[in-house]
């Protein structure tokens, strides 16, 4: 089955700088790549996604990017505030038997932004 | 619209209880799932339906049941109920057409002792 591998588990960033979070995933079948932002006690909250028709989206201060060849996808945030202190997960999704749209998530990748 | 909705918030089992954790949702979403959250990790995905009458098995089923006899209730069972079932459990839904995003509950955070 569907596999997927998250990196860092911790990332600690400066406010302004960027930062990166990388998946890969195993299965090449799969076409659906959400991204979700997890605060402390609260529910996962989609903050991107991507198909596998295309390499790259983009809302405003966070972009995702698409490898379909090498199997992996990233969060890039920008210009990063306190506020995006969180816990993100990636996840894939894939064709499955009737399109059932079960998702695979990552270990999770835990973003400290200091001040 | 209330959304995904999960009751109870907070639960206290001991060692060979039973329950059953209620999910329900009025967006009129064909797909729903159930998650498991533990300390630190990722979803782990428990079951899921893709219409009422018709549930499946995810990557974690063992020692969970679950039954959805109408669009909306996603009911999950757990028969005596282990220590290795403390956990944070979310319900998640998604309609079958347009955006693939899923809407997940507030969660229900079960202990086992």
């Amino acid at each position: 089955g569907e596999n997927v591998e998250q990196h860092p588990s911790t990332l600690s960033v400066q406010e302004g700088d960027s930062a990166v979070i990388k998946c890969t995933y195993s299965d090449s079948a799969s076409n659906y790549f959400p991204w979700y932002k997890q605060e402390l006690g609260k529910r996962p909250q989609l903050i991107i996604d991507i198909r596998s028709n295309v390499g790259e989206k983009k809302d405003q201060r966070i972009a995702v990017t698409l490898n379909k060849t090498a199997k992996h996808f990233s969060l890039h945030i920008t210009e990063t505030q306190p506020e995006d202190s969180a816990v993100y997960f990636c996840a894939a999704s894939g064709p499955w038997p009737s399109n059932t749209g079960k998702l695979i998530f990552g270990q999770g990748t835990t973003l400290q932004v200091k001040p | 619209n209330a959304g995904v909705t999960q009751t109870p918030k907070f639960r206290i089992l001991k060692i060979g209880q039973s329950m059953t954790l209620q999910c329900a949702q009025d967006m009129n979403h064909n797909y729903m799932y159930w998650y498991r959250q533990d300390p630190g990790m990722g979803l782990k995905l428990i079951y899921y339906s893709v219409g009422a009458g018709i549930t499946d098995k995810g990557e974690v089923p063992n020692g969970y049941n679950v039954s959805r006899s109408t669009t909306e209730d996603f009911p999950l069972r757990l028969e005596l109920a282990a220590p290795s079932q403390t956990s944070v459990y979310f319900c998640a839904s998604r309609t079958t057409s347009g955006t693939y995003e899923q809407y997940f509950g507030p969660g229900t955070r079960l202990t086992v002792t």
